[in-house]
């Protein structure tokens, strides 16, 4: 199957610091990639969805200018959480859409976020 | 409202024996596409099974089946043979036409495979 990899798989920063995330599709162009969020024993919680060429769409409740999605290209998304808080600290997970009408989603390796 | 529900919030089944996952879900789109990932302690993704919503038969994938049963809007996950392996969280996940690409999650099931 495609390969989804994510980078760093663990940081730990200190309050008030940026960190950025990397999400990279290995084996094929994903025009479009999805941020998650996790909080322990939860399910993923939507983002963002991040288009390759325009702004990030955002979901509801999530802060724009706390985590700056930018998809430069076909290959390449970035998470940038920006003046991490102690509450910022979860796991991150993006995912890719292969293309097509049954677009299948194939996941990143996930980010564990500790803010101290 | 939840659009998947997982009724199941954890589940044990002995080794090699099968065990069945729920998945409900609520769409009035008529194309719509059900997922099935697992999510061990480690933290990824990883894909099992899909099927679409005009699929005439259940998806199977080697240990994996999808119990679709249209009508109910229930796409349960059928392990057969579990293995120690399997332990994991698993999410059932939908995506409908109308709505885009985005994937909605349910809570998931947590399933322990005991010795």
């Amino acid at each position: 199957g495609a390969v989804v990899s994510q980078h760093p798989s663990w940081v730990i920063c200190k309050s008030g610091t940026s960190v950025k995330i990397e999400c990279r599709s290995l084996d094929f162009q994903a025009t479009t990639m999805f941020w998650y969020r996790q909080f322990p024993k939860q399910s993923l919680m939507l983002m963002a969805t991040s288009n390759e060429g325009s702004k990030a769409t955002y979901e509801q409740g999530v802060e724009k200018d706390k985590f700056l999605i930018n998809h430069a290209s076909l290959t390449l998304s970035t998470l940038t959480v920006t003046s991490a808080h102690p509450e910022d600290s979860s796991f991150y997970i993006c995912s890719a859409l292969t293309s097509g009408i049954s677009g299948e989603l194939f996941f990143g390796e996930g980010s564990r976020l500790t803010v101290l | 409202a939840q659009k998947i529900t997982q009724t199941q919030p954890g589940m044990f089944v002995q080794e090699k024996e099968a065990v069945t996952l729920d998945c409900t879900y609520d769409t009035s789109d008529p194309s719509y596409g059900l997922f099935w990932y697992k999510q061990p302690s480690s933290g990824e993704m990883i894909f099992l099974i899909y099927q679409g919503s005009y699929d005439q038969q259940n998806a199977t994938e080697g240990r994996y089946s999808l119990n679709f049963q249209k009508a109910r809007k229930s796409a349960n996950l059928v392990i057969s043979a579990s293995q120690l392996g399997d332990s994991a969280m698993y999410f059932c996940a939908m995506r409908e036409r109308n709505y885009g690409q985005n994937f909605v999650f349910g809570p998931g099931t947590r399933l322990s495979v005991l010795p």
